[in-house]
């Protein structure tokens, strides 16, 4: 089955100015999460989001938003980017209230490379 | 202070050696404990999860888990330089409501492997 699509693959943006990220989940994953990874953090936890609604937020400014479609289809923005945002952001989904025995891990996507310059 | 640290490495060793990754963490709600393991430009893809303490084995890699002392380890046998990634310890949030999503992650050790 196809796994989780994230686009565009590499984005390059200047500062000041924003930025969507689309993010396509696993047929039948509710969940999706966003997650920023880079070199001096690691992977940092953005949102959640839960038939279309927004379950948990990461310790991120208010810059930083999303939204999920009924689709689960989810989006994040940027707003006034900063040279730090260059980051790789990386969607996952995952199965909701997995029963017993099954993890509660994600399935990552390859992530959206964004540079700000 | 990080609630999950892991050595960042790297951690080069030839083809054949046993390793062996870890991490601790100081949150002791966790339960869940997963390890990913990262390509170079992909996204993490999950190894192995255990829940709670304990050892689980699936083919050369065994996940350790030891609740007392807040410590995780992956032991990758027979090492192959296919296995050369970077590993990532992951921590499911125990504050959230059940079915929630939040992992909290280590910094990731990159490893090598020579042939």
């Amino acid at each position: 089955k196809a796994g989780v699509t994230q686009t565009p693959r590499y984005l390059i943006k200047t500062r000041g100015q924003q930025v969507t990220l689309s993010c396509s989940p696993i047929s039948g994953h509710r969940s999706v999460s966003w997650y920023q990874q880079t070199p001096g953090q690691g992977l940092q936890f953005l949102f959640e989001y839960f038939s279309e609604t927004q379950r948990n937020k990461g310790n991120f400014p208010g810059r930083f938003s999303g939204r999920q479609f009924s689709n689960s289809r989810s989006e994040m923005n940027v707003s006034t980017l900063e040279l730090g945002d260059s980051a790789l952001y990386l969607c996952a989904s995952s199965l909701v209230r997995p029963s017993q025995g099954r993890s509660y891990g994600y399935t990552f996507g390859s992530g959206t490379r964004l540079t700000v310059v | 202070q990080k609630e999950v640290e892991q050595d960042p490495g790297p951690l080069s060793v030839p083809e054949g050696a046993i390793v062996s990754l870890n991490c601790t963490y100081s949150n002791s709600a966790f339960q869940y404990f997963m390890w990913y393991r990262q390509y170079s430009r992909k996204g993490p893809e999950l190894l192995m999860y255990t829940y709670s303490s304990g050892n689980k084995e699936d083919g050369r890699f065994t996940a350790q888990v030891d609740k007392s002392s807040k410590y995780i380890s992956l032991f990758i046998r027979d090492s192959q330089p296919s296995d050369s990634a970077t590993y990532l310890c992951a921590m499911r949030d125990p504050s959230l409501i059940q079915g929630a999503q939040k992992l909290v992650f280590g910094q990731g050790t990159r490893l090598t492997i020579n042939p």
